[in-house]
Parts: C-alpha cells; structure tokens; sequence
C-alpha cells in the first residue's frame, strides 16, 4: 500500500518568513495529493490540493510542487501568519478509491 | 458550509467494553470513512463505505470493528471489546462521489481506554 512521509514533525518561523513541509510517496499510482490543515481542537480542513497532470498550484500565500519522478511533493507558505499556526497533514490517494494516506503531520507554529 | 458532526467529542471506556462512535454525514454524500489518529502518530484508515456496505478496509480494521449506517442520516463505528490501544482521536469523513476528491471531516471523537 502507499507509504506517506512528512517532514519536518515541527516548523517554527517567524511572521512573515516562509515555511516549507516536505512530503513523499511510495505509490506510483498515486494522482491525487491534498494538504490539510488542522487547527488546534478542530477537524482537518482542505486547504489545497493537486493532481499529478500539473507540477505547481498556487492559493494566494500557498502553494503545492509536485515532482513525480522523485516522488515528492511539497507545501510552500509565504508571509506567514500566527493564524497560519496549526498542523498540517499531506495525503497522497490513486484514481478509483481516492482514499487519502496521510503523513504523520507538520505542527507549525509561527512567532509574532 | 455544511460539516461532518461527530459524537460524542470524548468518550472514557473500561478495557473489554463495548463502544459506538457516531457521525452525521453531509446529507447529500455518498461515501463515508473512519481514520483514527494515535496521539503523534498518523492519521490512520479504518474503512470505507458506501451502497450499505464496505467498499475498502485496513489491516487495523478487524473483527472488532463494525461499522454501520442504521437509518439515513447515522454512520457508526463500533468497537466491540475496546483495548487499551484503541486510545486514539476517531474521525469521521465523508464525500460526494467517486470522482469528487474532497473529503469533509468531523471534528472527531476522542476515545480513551482505561
């Protein structure tokens, strides 16, 4: 089955610095790679996704890279915000199911 | 927007009982999920469901596990005889449609085994 890794486990920037988690996949197969967001007690929320016919997706201060051939694919926030603190999860899923596997998650925390 | 409610938000069991988590998917969704999250862990797949059955399971999926959907609104996780490593934050999530990615999670149930 599709193996997700995360990394780092904790990302602490200052406001207004960028912040890059990084993310890999073992499953070719694989064509589906959402980002979530979840905020401290509450449900993990979409924020971006992107499928494996495109290499970047961009959303405003957010933006998604995807290198099939290295199996990886990263997140990118720019100008970061305190209320950009929370943890983030990557998934990866195939065509058919489209059943996420997610990595182990990224706790940011962005510095006032 | 429409959400994903789940109840209740924490549950304390003794080990060897019995326990249900329940959810309300988004009334016009298809297909419903249970993920379990370990404390530091991954967000982990339980099971898939839809047509009234299960469509995909995990190896963490066993006999102990259940799953239900008892009238049309309702989806159910059930633990039959509850081990201390079955502590863990339950979510559950659903979707519209096979070829509609997005999936909507509750805000979970946090299950702790004594």
């Amino acid at each position: 089955g599709e193996n997700v890794e995360q990394h780092p486990s904790t990302l602490s920037v200052q406001e207004g610095d960028s912040a890059v988690i990084k993310c890999t996949y073992s499953d070719s197969a694989s064509n589906y790679f959402p980002w979530y967001k979840q905020e401290l007690g509450k449900r993990p929320q979409l924020i971006i996704d992107i499928r494996s016919n495109v290499g970047e997706k961009k959303d405003q201060r957010i933006a998604v890279t995807l290198n099939k051939t290295a199996k990886h694919f990263s997140l990118h926030i720019t100008e970061t915000q305190p209320e950009d603190s929370a943890v983030y999860f990557c998934a990866a899923a195939s065509g058919g199911s489209y059943i996420p596997t997610f990595g182990r998650g990224t706790s940011l925390i962005v510095h006032p | 927007e429409p959400e994903v409610t789940q109840t209740p938000s924490h549950q304390v069991t003794q080990m060897g009982q019995e326990v249900i988590l329940r959810c309300v998917p988004i009334s016009n969704h298809l297909y419903f999920y249970w993920y379990r999250q370990i404390l530091g862990q991954k967000v982990e797949f339980l099971v898939s469901f839809y047509n009234n059955e299960i469509s995909e399971k995990s190896e963490i999926f066993d006999d102990q596990f259940s799953v239900e959907r008892p009238d049309g609104s309702n989806f159910t996780l059930k633990i039959r005889s509850t081990k201390l490593e079955d502590s863990a934050m339950y979510f559950c999530a659903s979707k519209r449609g096979p070829t509609n990615e997005k999936l909507f999670f509750g805000s979970g149930t946090q299950l702790s085994v004594l």
